[in-house]
């Protein structure tokens, strides 16, 4: 079964810059989505078809796509960042549909 | 604004079919383009992405679960439906329900999700 692979965690100091990556080989070929997760709450889209930010996200998140890697950025990260980061896309037909492993950013 | 929000049982035995209904306003499920899916969490790990069913009955399902998935919708009560049937410990889980948007059929995100329902398995 298809698969997408990201750390497992990522540590930043405040106002530093939390790079998030995401593999899977149908990338180049599918969009990726990234959510945000905060303890005990249900996922929030941060990033959609790359590189794309919802109305309300914060300008800092920004999302980018190199050959079967995408990578989530963000830059002059805040405490209010820490969280857990999933990315999502589909196998190379587009019909099934997965998310990677996810990544605890913490912030130092 | 659109919400969404799961019910069902907290607690289910094991070999039991576990069902959760997902209620939702803010969009019709007759409109074309439009959709709900299903993900769940483990304690402590990864979301799964379980089913999607579209505005045209059209429906989706995760490879590894889908003899024991089924997604309906009723459109009139603006809900969809999930079942999984012979439900494992290892099936304990939080399970969200979401609003599906997309371009093509092969684009899909969930934005926004419902707050979850966690769903134990024990006997």
């Amino acid at each position: 079964s298809y698969e997408l692979t990201q750390p497992p965690s990522v540590s930043v100091s405040p106002g530093q810059t939390a790079r998030i990556t995401c593999s899977g080989d149908a990338l180049p070929k599918q969009y990726a989505y990234w959510y945000q997760q905060k303890p005990g709450q249900a996922p929030v889209l941060v990033i959609y078809k790359d590189s794309e930010r919802p109305s309300g996200i914060p300008e800092r998140f920004s999302g980018s796509s190199s050959g079967t890697t995408v990578t989530l950025t963000i830059s002059g990260v805040q405490a209010e960042d820490e969280a857990d980061y999933y990315c999502q896309s589909a196998d190379s037909s587009g019909t099934y549909l997965v998310f990677g492993g996810g990544t605890k950013l913490t912030v130092l | 604004q659109i919400t969404l929000k799961e019910s069902g049982p907290t607690l289910v035995k094991p070999t039991q079919t576990l069902t959760l209904t997902c209620t939702f306003s803010g969009f019709s499920l007759s409109t074309s383009g439009v959709g709900v899916g299903w993900i769940r969490q483990p304690p402590g790990k990864a979301l799964e992405w379980l089913a999607l069913i579209y505005w045209n009955d059209d429906k989706r399902y995760s490879p590894s679960l889908k003899s024991r998935l089924t997604i309906t919708k009723d459109t009139s009560k603006n809900q969809v439906v999930l079942t999984m049937t012979n439900m494992d410990p290892v099936d304990t889980a939080t399970y969200y329900c979401a609003h599906r948007l997309g371009g093509t059929v092969t684009d899909n995100w969930f934005d926004p999700w419902g707050q979850g329902t966690l769903v134990t398995v024990s006997s």
